[in-house]
């Protein structure tokens, strides 16, 4: 079975800061994929950014990147000059590289970013 | 572009009354759709998925059921209500083998 682990339930960060969300997994599938989903307080999941485990070049999407390593199973994300409308939980999610591919989450990151 | 939409965004109900939560995607055809709930302060639980019209792959036995009468219609439904049945469900979707995109999300408050 799949599982994804976020230790840390609460963080927090200054405006402009950097601030690194954790996240590792355990899995003995060799073909998969790894994601960020950022929930708001709206509620709505939004995807951040994306790992496809079979690359060794790290995800980065604009201020977001990730610190993935393969060995380790650890999947983290870095959030450069961060910025208000970054507060929200962040789940950290994990699928199988089939076509079915349902996804297996973490129990999330409330991260606030303060003024 | 695909998008998705998901109805109604809030919804009380009365313990034992019966529930239709609907999902359309546009702008693709044969999804995987999915439902998933999450409890307050929780995170996600996937209660069901679909490969196909007609296909229902139920995750947990519980109190709820789920359909797809249309290539992109998933509808979650139960005959009675528990107030377990609370809860934040959305609706998901995704080309088979990539990323998978959420709907908005619909408040089910059950009193």
């Amino acid at each position: 079975a799949q599982t994804v682990t976020q230790s840390q339930p609460e963080m927090s960060v200054q405006e402009a800061e950097t601030v690194t969300l954790s996240c590792t997994y355990d899995t003995s599938e060799s073909n998969y994929y790894l994601f960020w989903y950022k929930q708001p307080p709206s509620r709505q999941m939004i995807l951040v950014i994306r790992q496809e485990a079979y690359k060794q070049q790290n995800a980065t999407e604009n201020r977001f990147s990730v610190n993935f390593q393969k060995a380790a199973k650890s999947f983290s994300l870095k959030i450069s000059d961060s910025q208000l409308g970054d507060t929200a939980m962040y789940f950290c999610a994990f699928r199988r590289g089939s076509t079915l591919g349902r996804l297996y989450f973490g129990r999330g990151t409330q991260l606030t970013v303060w003024p | 572009s695909q998008t998705i939409h998901q109805w109604p965004a809030t919804l009380v109900q009365p313990v034992g009354s019966p529930l239709s939560l609907e999902c359309t995607v546009e702008g693709t055809s044969n999804p995987n759709l999915y439902w998933y709930r999450q409890a307050a302060g929780r995170g996600l639980q996937l209660l069901f998925y679909s490969v196909g019209i007609g296909q229902i792959s139920s995750e947990v036995p519980q109190n709820l059921s789920a359909s797809r009468p249309q290539d992109r219609q998933f509808i979650l439904s139960s005959k009675k209500l528990l107030l377990s049945d609370s809860g934040f469900y959305l609706c998901a979707w995704n080309e088979p083998g990539n990323t998978i995109y959420f709907g908005e999300g619909s408040w089910l408050t059950v009193v």
